[in-house]
């Protein structure tokens, strides 16, 4: 069965440093990933997504995440967080069967709860 | 526009009780979808539609049903509340299955069955 592990729970971090959360799935076909934040009292939202093409994507709020298919990672990072950054963040692949389509399904990773001090 | 709506936001139920989550969106998205979250375990895939009067199961359908009788609504009931099903839970839709179509969530319903 296919599976998303982020490695890191909780990162606490201040204002202006970088940050980079692991991501990586277990899936052997053609993989479409995506990275989802969910901001204290909200909805989940899309930060960032891969399909094809150019291995580095780049997001919404200064995000950017980089797929390395060898490593079967995806791993999110930004340069200099902010305040605003608090929240979870959280890894998706599509669930892919073989002969099928997804149907949008995403499989999720754990969740990193990102806490950024000003 | 008001995207996907889920009523209640919080609920208590007792165990044995039964209700509905309610899920409604205005954006004419044919793919609707329920998460349930659970701490440190992310979001795990409950039933999803692809139309009116389709549904599917995801990864954790147990005690759960689902019904799709339009293309707005996608109602999940809970028959038989157990503590187990202590979650916050996540209606989504998208317009299509295209990887291109991102999913829209909304704000979740905070269940606690005691």
């Amino acid at each position: 069965a296919q599976s998303v592990s982020q490695h890191n729970h909780h990162v606490i971090l201040s204002e202006a440093a970088s940050l980079e959360l692991g991501c990586n799935y277990s899936y052997g076909g053609t993989v479409n990933l995506f990275w989802y934040v969910q901001y204290p009292g909200q909805h989940l939202q899309l930060l960032l997504k891969y399909f094809s093409g150019d291995p580095l994507v780049k997001g919404i709020k200064g995000f950017e995440a980089e797929f390395i298919k060898s490593k079967f990672s995806f791993n999110l990072r930004k340069p200099s967080v902010q305040w605003s950054d608090t929240a979870e963040y959280f890894c998706a692949v599509t669930c892919c069967h073989s002969g099928g389509t997804s149907y949008g399904k995403l499989t999720f990773g754990q969740g990193t709860i990102l806490t950024v001090h000003p | 526009n008001a995207g996907v709506t889920q009523t209640p936001k919080f609920r208590i139920l007792k165990i044995g009780q039964s209700m509905t989550l309610q899920c409604t969106q205005d954006m004419n998205h044919n793919y609707m979808y329920w998460y349930r979250q659970d701490p440190g375990m992310g979001l795990k895939l409950i039933y999803y539609s692809v139309g009116a009067g389709i549904t599917d199961k995801g990864e954790v359908p147990n005690g759960y049903n689902v019904s799709r009788s339009t293309t707005e609504d996608f109602p999940l009931r809970l028959e038989l509340a157990a503590p187990s099903q202590t979650s916050v839970y996540f209606c989504a839709s998208s317009y299509s299955y295209s990887y291109n179509s991102p999913l829209h969530f909304g704000n979740g319903t905070r269940l606690t069955v005691t």
